[in-house]
């Protein structure tokens, strides 16, 4: 596609619930990030795809985070059980390579996530 | 220590003037990329321009220039002729780590930017 694309926009659920964001990276970007940003601050890593493996995932706060990405294209970004704590802008982004230096990040329009 | 600081929470400029936005950062990675990224209103993350530590030039993207000065470890983003469709919140970032494969990508909290007519 043209650019990232996130589903849904916004969320909002309540506490206790399950959530599923999802991300569909630049076409043929290998390489796919997820972010949480609270208002006022910069993107903070949750975990990074190359293909369809997951490559870190020291990023996600807790075991109530999960993500995967089975085909290597599409990702699905999981919180378990929602706490109002997990409020806050979930963004993905995609790169083209494998996360060198040189590999620029483009970013998805996020999904505003609120928890009752 | 902070990998990517942003010290300005908030920095004016008046329409057609330039500014410069501030960022340091902190690596022992001989090899790293630093990132500006803007975010209006909107909330969308926009890339802008790309410094690699090797590079020898400071780059340059139309009214956008990095001023990067490696000793100093500082990457400053320098609007030039600035339009009101520049306000917005700016991001400094770095990606560092072992060259040859994965690098994590670290932001700064950002620099809120206001154009004044």
């Amino acid at each position: 596609g043209a650019g990232v694309s996130q589903s849904p926009r916004y969320k909002v659920t309540k506490r206790g619930q399950d959530v599923a964001l999802r991300c569909d990276p630049i076409s043929g970007h290998v390489s796919l990030y997820w972010y949480r940003q609270a208002l006022g601050q910069g993107p903070e890593f949750l975990t990074y795809f190359n293909y369809e493996a997951q490559q870190d995932k020291s990023g996600l706060p807790n075991d109530r985070f999960s993500a995967e990405r089975p085909e290597g294209s599409i990702s699905t970004l999981t919180i378990q059980r929602t706490e109002q704590r997990d409020s806050a802008m979930y963004r993905c982004a995609s790169s083209l390579d494998t996360g060198g230096p040189l590999d620029t990040q483009y970013f998805g329009p996020g999904t505003r996530l609120t928890v009752l | 220590a902070q990998k990517i600081t942003q010290t300005q929470p908030g920095m004016f400029v008046q329409e057609k003037e330039a500014v410069t936005l501030d960022c340091t950062y902190d690596t022992s990675d001989p090899s790293y990329g630093l990132f500006w990224y803007k975010q209006p209103s909107s909330g969308e993350m926009i890339f802008l321009i790309y410094q690699g530590s090797y590079d020898q030039q400071n780059a340059t993207e139309g009214r956008y220039s990095l001023n990067f000065q490696k000793a100093r470890k500082s990457a400053n983003l320098v609007i030039s002729a600035s339009q009101l469709g520049d306000s917005a919140m700016y991001f400094c970032a770095m990606r560092e780590g072992p060259s040859g494969g994965y690098q994590k990508v670290t932001f700064g909290i950002g620099t809120k930017l206001q154009v004044i007519p």
